[in-house]
């Protein structure tokens, strides 16, 4: 099956800087690629989503990377501020819509 | 997206017992999965709620200890049967988008937080 892994599991970072967390998978079917936002007692809200067509893809101040051929994504924070801070998960599916494989998650805190 | 209602939203109950997690959606959705949250970890697949037939298992999940109901498409409910402190967990609801608006995107509830003591 699926297996994802997440780098790193916590990150610090300064408001206003850049915040990047990497994932690797190991399914090359996989083709749907989403991150998740957990704040603290919440359930994982989607923030952004990438698939195997499209190498890059921008909101605002996020932004997701996909290489196929190294089976890797990342997702890319900058300006943050402390709002930002939370959990990150990436996840992997062969489908969109279809069962999600984690990865273990990255607890980003913000200072001020 | 997708509105989802899970209940209770947390609880505390004594081992050897059973609880029963209601998941309801404000619209008919196609997909709906169970999740587990341990504390402090990521999320793993219970099982996939399959409408009008049994739940699909993922491995080391069972369903004698995890009896899954999906009577329509706008409602489920995962009982944790005979509980362990190991039980004690975040339970977690997820739906794909409305039917025939098939977009991809998963979407979660707030989970049920459960403490078995």
């Amino acid at each position: 099956g699926e297996n994802v892994e997440q780098h790193p599991s916590t990150l610090s970072v300064q408001e206003g800087d850049s915040a990047v967390i990497k994932c690797t998978y190991s399914d090359s079917a996989s083709n749907y690629f989403p991150w998740y936002k957990q704040e603290l007692g919440k359930g994982p809200q989607l923030i952004i989503d990438i698939r195997s067509n499209v190498g890059e893809k921008k909101d605002q101040r996020i932004a997701v990377t996909l290489n196929k051929t190294a089976k890797h994504f990342s997702l890319h924070i900058t300006e943050t501020q402390p709002e930002d801070s939370a959990v990150y998960f990436c996840a992997a599916s062969q489908a969109a819509g279809n069962k999600l494989t984690f990865g273990g998650g990255t607890r980003v805190l913000v200072k001020p | 997206s997708a509105v989802i209602s899970q209940k209770p939203s947390r609880d505390i109950c004594q081992r050897g017992t059973s609880l029963t997690i209601q998941c309801q959606v404000d619209s008919q959705v196609t997909m709906m999965f169970w999740y587990r949250q341990q504390p402090g970890q990521s999320l793993t697949l219970i099982a996939t709620a399959n409408q009008g037939s049994e739940a699909t298992y993922e491995s080391g999940f069972v369903i004698d200890k995890f009896p899954i109901s999906r009577p329509n498409l706008t409602f489920s409910t995962l009982t944790v049967s005979n509980m362990s402190p190991e039980d004690s967990s975040i339970y977690l609801c997820s739906v794909g988008a409305r039917q025939g608006l098939d977009t991809g995107e998963l979407f979660f509830g707030e989970g049920s937080r459960l403490t078995v003591l």
